[in-house]
C-alpha cells in the first residue's frame, strides 16, 4: 500500500529550463513534507521541507509547492542545471507521532541535458 | 568529515550465513535509523533507535536485530540470510527535537546473497 507515490518514475529536461517533481499522498494524517535528492552509490540529502500550515516554501532554485486538497506536492527546480541530474525521493510523516517515521515515494530520476 | 559512515560499503555471502553492518554517526545526534531499499525503489523503514531505547520495528523478520551500543552506534546483525534480503541498506540519524529536524544518510551498504 503505497501512501507516497511519484507517478513519473523519470524526467528529461535541458538545462536552465524548470524541472517539475511530482508527489501523491494517501494519508490524510500526514502534515510534514520532504524532499531528498540522490547521486547514485551515495545516501539520500535533504534537500527541502514543507509543513501543512504553507502552501509553498523556497530556498535558491529549489520550491516546494502543497495543495492539501489534492494531497499533492510539487518540487520546482529552476533555471535547472546538470548537476541537479539526480533521483529525488518525496518523503512524508505525521507530527503527532512521537519518532517522526518517514514514508518514502519510489523516486524520480531527473536527468538535465546541457 | 562523514557525517554518517556505514560499514561495509558491499558485502556478497552465501545464503545461510550471519552478517553484521555497522554504522556510526558523528553529528551529535540522538536518534538512528535503518531503512532497505528493495530491487523495486522503494525505501521502507526498518528500524529507529532514540538514545539507544527502540522505538521505531517495522514487520522485519526476527532474523534481522539491531543493536545500538550507545547514541552514536546502531548497528544491524542479519541471522540466516535468504535471497530475499538482497538490497541496499541505509543507517540514518537525526536530531529529534522537533519535526523539521531532517534525517541524514549514510552511503548505504549493498548486500548480495549468492
Amino acid at each position: 500500500d503505497q501512501q507516497v507515490k511519484q507517478n513519473s518514475p523519470s524526467l528529461s529536461v535541458q538545462e536552465g529550463r524548470i524541472s517539475i517533481l511530482n508527489c501523491d499522498y494517501t494519508n490524510s494524517m500526514f502534515d510534514y513534507f520532504l524532499w531528498y535528492k540522490k547521486y547514485p552509490a551515495e545516501g539520500p540529502t535533504f534537500l527541502i521541507s514543507i509543513s501543512s500550515i504553507k502552501d509553498k516554501n523556497e530556498d535558491g532554485r529549489f520550491t516546494v509547492f502543497l495543495n492539501k486538497s489534492a494531497k499533492h506536492l510539487s518540487l520546482h527546480i529552476v533555471p535547472s542545471q546538470p548537476g541537479d541530474s539526480a533521483v529525488y525521493f518525496c518523503a512524508a510523516t505525521y507530527s503527532g507521532g512521537s519518532n517522526y517515521k518517514l514514508t518514502f515515494g519510489k523516486g524520480t530520476l531527473l536527468t538535465v541535458n546541457p | 568529515d562523514t557525517a554518517v559512515s556505514q560499514t561495509p560499503k558491499y558485502l556478497v555471502t552465501q545464503m545461510g550465513n550471519d552478517k553484521s553492518i555497522k554504522c556510526e554517526q558523528n553529528l551529535g545526534h540522538d536518534t538512528m535509523y535503518w531503512y532497505k531499499q528493495d530491487s523495486k525503489k522503494f525505501l521502507k523503514i526498518m528500524f529507529s533507535y532514540n538514545n539507544k531505547e527502540l522505538i521505531i520495528n517495522e514487520t522485519v523478520p526476527n532474523r534481522f536485530s539491531p543493536k545500538s551500543p550507545d547514541k552514536a552506534h546502531l548497528n544491524l546483525h542479519i541471522n540466516s540470510l535468504e535471497l530475499g534480503d538482497s538490497a541496499v541498506y541505509f543507517c540514518a540519524s537525526s536530531q529529534v527535537s522537533g519535526i523539521g529536524q531532517p534525517q541524514h544518510f549514510g552511503d548505504g551498504t549493498r548486500l548480495s546473497i549468492l
